[in-house]
């Protein structure tokens, strides 16, 4: 199993591109969440969804979108890139959210503003 | 108000010593979890161990176990004889309806040989 694949790696974008982030699961798992993580931070949610069709607001939604048309995939949208946007992304993807559920988590995407 | 805290930016500890890395957490949810996750230099997130808020016993994985004092409302991990392997950043995590995961600023271990 591939478990959680994201695409690109890395990207460099200027300031006011827009870019979609791909993340993909082939677990079948519900939830699907995007975090970000700035230097020397832990991670912050930006948006989860629990099931295709239905997503919602993490703690930091603010110049991002998302879309869950399909069990297994979860794209991210920058629209309008800004410096402060600069930093890793994680997906991640869950099959439950209660119990012993670990989240897996993808590889990231290292996304520089400038 | 930060929800999980680890006071520990930095730790040492000498190879096959045992380390323990703090975490304390804040919820009035009764129902909660907490993780621990490692992310080495290469930069993935790699789950470490569990703990629900209703389990009675302490968790343990291996080299990895995790004191859960929930009065104190602390969810510290011990690792056990550390390998050079395991210098990396830890983070604590807890989560919160539907899922969703709040972090730590984490913790860099270093393993001296």
């Amino acid at each position: 199993n591939a478990g959680v694949t994201q695409t690109p790696k890395f990207r460099i974008l200027k300031i006011g591109q827009s870019m979609t982030l791909q993340c993909t699961q082939d677990m079948n798992h519900n939830y699907m969440y995007w975090y970000r993580q700035d230097p020397g931070m832990g991670l912050k949610l930006i948006y989860y969804s629990v099931g295709a069709g239905i997503t919602d607001k993490g703690e930091v939604p603010n110049g991002y979108n998302v879309s869950r048309s399909t069990t297994e995939d979860f794209p991210l949208r920058l629209e309008l890139a800004a410096p402060s946007q600069t930093s890793v992304y994680f997906c991640a993807s869950s099959y439950v959210w209660r119990g012993t559920n670990e989240q897996y988590f993808g590889p990231g995407t290292r996304l520089t503003v400038t | 108000a930060q929800k999980i805290t680890q006071t520990q930016p930095g730790m040492f500890v000498q190879e096959k010593e045992a380390v323990t890395l703090d975490c304390t957490y804040d919820t009035s949810d009764p129902s909660y979890g907490l993780f621990w996750y490692k992310q080495p230099s290469s930069g993935e997130m790699i789950f470490l161990i569990y703990q629900g808020s209703y389990d009675q016993q302490n968790a343990t994985e291996g080299r990895y176990s995790l004191n859960f004092q929930k009065a104190r409302k602390s969810a510290n991990l011990v690792i056990s004889a550390s390998q050079l392997g395991d210098s990396a950043m830890y983070f604590c995590a807890m989560r919160e309806g539907e899922g969703k995961l709040i972090f730590g600023q984490g913790t860099e271990l270093s393993v001296k040989p």
